[in-house]
């Protein structure tokens, strides 16, 4: 198994452009959870999807963040405008009915804006 | 308000020591207990997880303990190898529907030659 795939993994954007991160999960796993990992804050979880529909986005810090989840194997984050402040290494993590607590990582994406 | 708070937040050894990582929590109720280790650059990789009923489980030179009474765990790290350099964060899992995790904020170990 190739693990949680996330792209891209580094990425460089001006304030006020729109910013898309993708996940693709474990083949499998019904549960899907975006984070976002900061110096300051440490690691924060942002939405999570069971079965492609969200369940839980109040760690979505404000509008300007949404998140997408059309098929079993592919979700996005997307920023719009994107903000100095979105400056952060955002990982997908996937896991199965039964066992949240075992949640796998993707290698993570990180994003600077400036 | 669910919290997990971790001590120290950084920590210097050198190789071949041992260290002890300590994390403090106030989820409730409780369903169970992970460390996790995060490379530099890299998602966070469980070690071990703990439930109510468990006080000590091993993987390799790492150990870990949990005393559901006064709400504590540890992780133990026996002969450090430089390998071992990386942040260890403590997530906490409560048993709520929807109680998702709780994450502390890591204690960064490095191990020195």
């Amino acid at each position: 198994d190739a693990g949680v795939i996330q792209s891209p993994r580094h990425e460089v954007t001006e304030m006020g452009q729109e910013v898309t991160l993708r996940c693709k999960p474990i083949s499998g796993h019904d549960y899907l959870f975006w984070y976002r990992q900061t110096m300051m804050r440490g690691l924060e979880l942002l939405i999570y999807f069971n079965n492609n529909v969200p369940i839980d986005d109040s760690g979505m810090p404000e509008d300007r963040f949404s998140a997408k989840m059309p098929n079993a194997s592919f979700s996005t984050l997307k920023i719009q405008p994107s903000e100095p402040r979105d400056s952060a290494v955002y990982f997908c993590a996937s896991t199965r009915t039964g066992r949240v607590g075992e949640q796998y990582f993707g290698p993570g994406t990180r994003l600077t804006v400036t | 308000k669910n919290q997990v708070e971790q001590s120290p937040q950084s920590l210097i050894i050198l190789e071949g020591k041992n260290c002890t990582l300590q994390c403090n929590y106030t989820v409730s109720p409780f369903s169970n207990l992970r460390w996790y280790k995060q490379d530099t650059g890299r998602g966070p990789v469980s070690l071990t997880i703990m439930t109510f009923s468990e006080n000590t489980k091993s993987n390799g030179r790492y150990t870990a303990t949990l005393d559901a009474d006064t709400k504590q765990s540890s992780l133990h790290i026996t002969a450090s190898q430089l390998s071992d350099s990386a942040s260890y964060i403590c997530v906490v899992s409560g048993s709520n529907a929807g109680n998702m995790l709780t994450f502390g904020g890591g204690t960064r170990l490095m191990v020195k030659p």
